[in-house]
């Protein structure tokens, strides 16, 4: 696709349970990186992966966050027993090798949790 | 610690006039200046970014304005149109040694009234 794809675009879920979330890169774009935006605030950084590997994961709260990117191109956000707190959209953005380039974003994945 | 503080957290401005949006940061590591726009339900998407060897950059009714000694810059959208109605992000960056990640200020609100 032309831009950064993020399924699912909402998501509700209890408290306790699991989510997955997916980013699929542009197509090219070797680094990757997921943020949380809370209502009525600006994105925070989580992790950021070049290629396969996670580079910077200081920005994951606990140890109940992790991500993977297994083949260098779509990226999983997996939540383990999901805390109302963590009711957020999450967002990916990737861009192309080089420090200077540019973040493309997605539009999101919304996590509602009860 | 917030690195960066953005104001006003909202703004009307009547069509065809000036919005002016402040930023202001307390790590001097960081070395670029990107502003970002975002509309309900999408993700953010960069608009103008500068770096600290200029003190202005305008892009169209864009312009960004910094002042290396006071760590502030800001945002200037002249003839303010409705179309420009969305909510503004002023970020940070390393681009040495810190992975390109971006720090978010809180964003402003910016209503354009008719």
């Amino acid at each position: 696709g032309a831009g950064v794809s993020q399924t699912p675009s909402n998501k509700v879920t209890e408290k306790g349970k699991y989510v997955e979330l997916r980013c699929d890169p542009i197509s090219g774009h070797t680094a990757l990186y997921w943020y949380r935006q809370s209502l009525g605030q600006g994105p925070e950084f989580l992790i950021y992966f070049q290629g396969t590997g996670a580079a910077d994961d200081s920005g994951l709260p606990n140890d109940r966050f992790f991500a993977v990117r297994p083949e260098g191109s779509v990226s999983t956000l997996k939540i383990q027993r999901t805390e109302r707190g963590d009711s957020a959209v999450y967002l990916c953005a990737t861009r192309l090798a080089g420090a200077t380039g540019e973040l493309f974003f997605g539009e999101g994945s919304r996590l509602t949790v009860l | 610690q917030q690195q960066v503080k953005q104001s006003p957290q909202s703004l009307i401005v009547q069509k065809g006039g000036i919005s002016i949006i402040n930023c202001a940061y307390e790590n001097t590591a960081f070395d670029y200046f990107p502003w970002y726009q975002q509309f309900p339900g999408k993700g953010p998407a960069l608009l103008i970014a500068i770096r600290p060897d200029v003190s202005e950059k305008k892009e169209g009714r864009f312009t960004i304005s910094f002042n290396k000694s006071a760590k502030q810059f800001s945002l200037h959208i002249m003839d303010s149109q409705p179309g420009d109605s969305a909510t503004y992000f002023c970020a940070a960056r390393k681009l040495t040694g810190g992975g390109n990640k971006l720090t978010f200020g809180t964003g402003t609100q910016l209503k354009v009234e008719l």
